[in-house]
């Protein structure tokens, strides 16, 4: 069946460091894939998405490329605010089904 | 303003009682769903309905039940039968084309003493 894996956290960086949060996924087809995040005590929110190979979703300085050939769908930043911090989650959509999955998520702290 | 709402924020009950929680979506979404996180946890799927008065049992149905006899609402019950009921509950919804993104509410943390 369809599943995710990312990254085990946290993840610790300082403030304007790169971030990368790596996700590969496993489906038949073709998924569509998202980021989430998830700040402390609130419902998740939309970060990015992508619905076919080689796409790339972007979002206030967050990007993801759609890679068919490695399966994978990788979160980066290149300068990450002390307001990123929250645990974000990796998920995919197969086709023709209602259900999301979803990675275990990765906590990311940054630092002032 | 579009969203989905989940009341109340924080519930407190008694071991042995039913509870129900409450959600909301005014996005005209025909698809609604029920998230369970627990501490550290990802998201684990406890029911979804596709469209009104009809819905399926996702990977930890057990002790849970819903309704959908609106598109508006899907209402979770905690039961008692429910082994280990406190955890933060999520609501979800989401579009029946294009590619599906789930909308979220803010969840409703259940504590059980």
């Amino acid at each position: 069946g369809n599943s995710v894996t990312q990254m085990e956290g946290p993840v610790t960086l300082s403030e304007e460091a790169f971030l990368t949060i790596n996700c590969t996924y496993t489906a038949t087809g073709y998924p569509s894939l998202f980021w989430y995040v998830q700040y402390p005590g609130e419902g998740l929110q939309l970060l990015l998405k992508a619905t076919k190979a080689d796409d790339k979703g972007s979002n206030k300085g967050f990007e993801a490329t759609y890679r068919k050939e490695t399966t994978s769908f990788h979160l980066e930043k290149g300068s990450v605010q002390v307001s990123d911090s929250a645990v974000y989650f990796c998920a995919l959509r197969g086709t023709g089904g209602f259900k999301t999955i979803f990675g275990a998520g990765t906590r990311l702290f940054v630092k002032a | 303003d579009g969203g989905i709402t989940q009341s109340p924020k924080y519930l407190f009950r008694k071991e042995g009682q039913n509870v129900t929680l409450s959600c909301e979506q005014n996005l005209n979404h025909d698809a609604m769903y029920w998230y369970r996180q627990d501490p550290g946890q990802g998201l684990r799927l406890i029911y979804y309905s596709q469209i009104v008065n009809d819905f399926q049992k996702g990977d930890i149905a057990e002790g849970y039940s819903v309704s959908r006899e609106k598109k508006e609402s899907f209402p979770l019950t905690v039961t008692s039968a429910q082994k280990n009921p406190t955890a933060f509950y999520l609501c979800a919804s989401s579009s029946s084309s294009g590619s599906y993104e789930q909308y979220f509410g803010p969840g409703t943390r259940l504590t059980v003493t």
